[in-house]
């Protein structure tokens, strides 16, 4: 357990609903990633939050998703509309932006799953 | 754009035999290379490389960078058939909010 903490960790909904993933970082980190994976892929970059503040969204995020952090830790994305090529895992995770040589980088949750039907 | 290439895709290899796991990179204002383990959950961290020749350890588990070519190894010595994973490598760049470029991953599969 990396203690980056995602719910639900699967979800599977019918084309057309929206659907909301939560991520709870580890609590001293102030950075917050969204990536996906889809199998054979490495993770994709969706999203980076700075506290509060998000600060980078990829070309992959079409309009139909929209993530937040609104107190600078938890945070949440939001599918609207989902299309089956949204099926894929949606993974989070934290940094506490001391890169650099230390160890502590940045950690993955254990994803949420999402297959739409 | 920022990219990573992993070869072979994937391998299949008996345990106690050693393999080799290679990272090419294109990126701009390189920073550090990542090598993470993933077993049908979250990816789970290995290897953080920043500098040339300077090879990392942690067990059977070993990497190393160049930063001419540039690419980076992972080797797996005297292997098991918990290594069965897939590896991925990942690329930061500076400036870039430690946001990651990952390759696509090598699956390796330890047969017994």
């Amino acid at each position: 357990d990396t203690g980056v903490s995602q719910n639900p960790r699967h979800k599977i909904t019918k084309r057309g609903q929206n659907v909301t993933f939560r991520c709870d970082p580890i609590s001293e980190h102030n950075r917050l990633y969204w990536y996906r994976q889809t199998l054979g892929q490495g993770p994709e970059f969706l999203t980076y939050f700075q506290n509060e503040a998000q600060l980078e969204k990829s070309r992959l995020l079409s309009d139909r998703f929209s993530a937040e952090r609104p107190k600078g830790s938890f945070s949440t994305l939001e599918i609207q509309r989902t299309e089956q090529g949204d099926s894929a895992m949606y993974l989070c995770a934290s940094s506490s932006g001391l890169l650099l040589e230390r160890r502590d980088t940045i950690y993955f949750g254990e994803g949420s799953w999402l297959t739409v039907v | 754009e920022d990219k990573v290439v992993q070869s072979p895709l994937s391998l299949v290899v008996h345990e106690g035999d050693t393999v080799t796991l290679n990272c090419s990179y294109e990126v701009t204002n390189f920073r550090s290379l990542l090598w993470y383990k993933q077993e049908k959950k979250a990816p789970t961290f290995l290897f953080m490389l920043t500098s040339s020749g300077i090879e990392k350890k942690s067990g059977r588990l070993s990497s190393i960078l160049d930063k001419k070519e540039p690419f980076s190894i992972l080797n797996i010595t005297a292997t098991q058939t918990g290594d069965s994973a897939i590896y991925l490598c990942a690329v930061e760049a500076t400036g870039a909010n430690s946001k990651l470029t990952f390759g696509k991953g090598i699956t390796l599969s330890v047969r017994p």
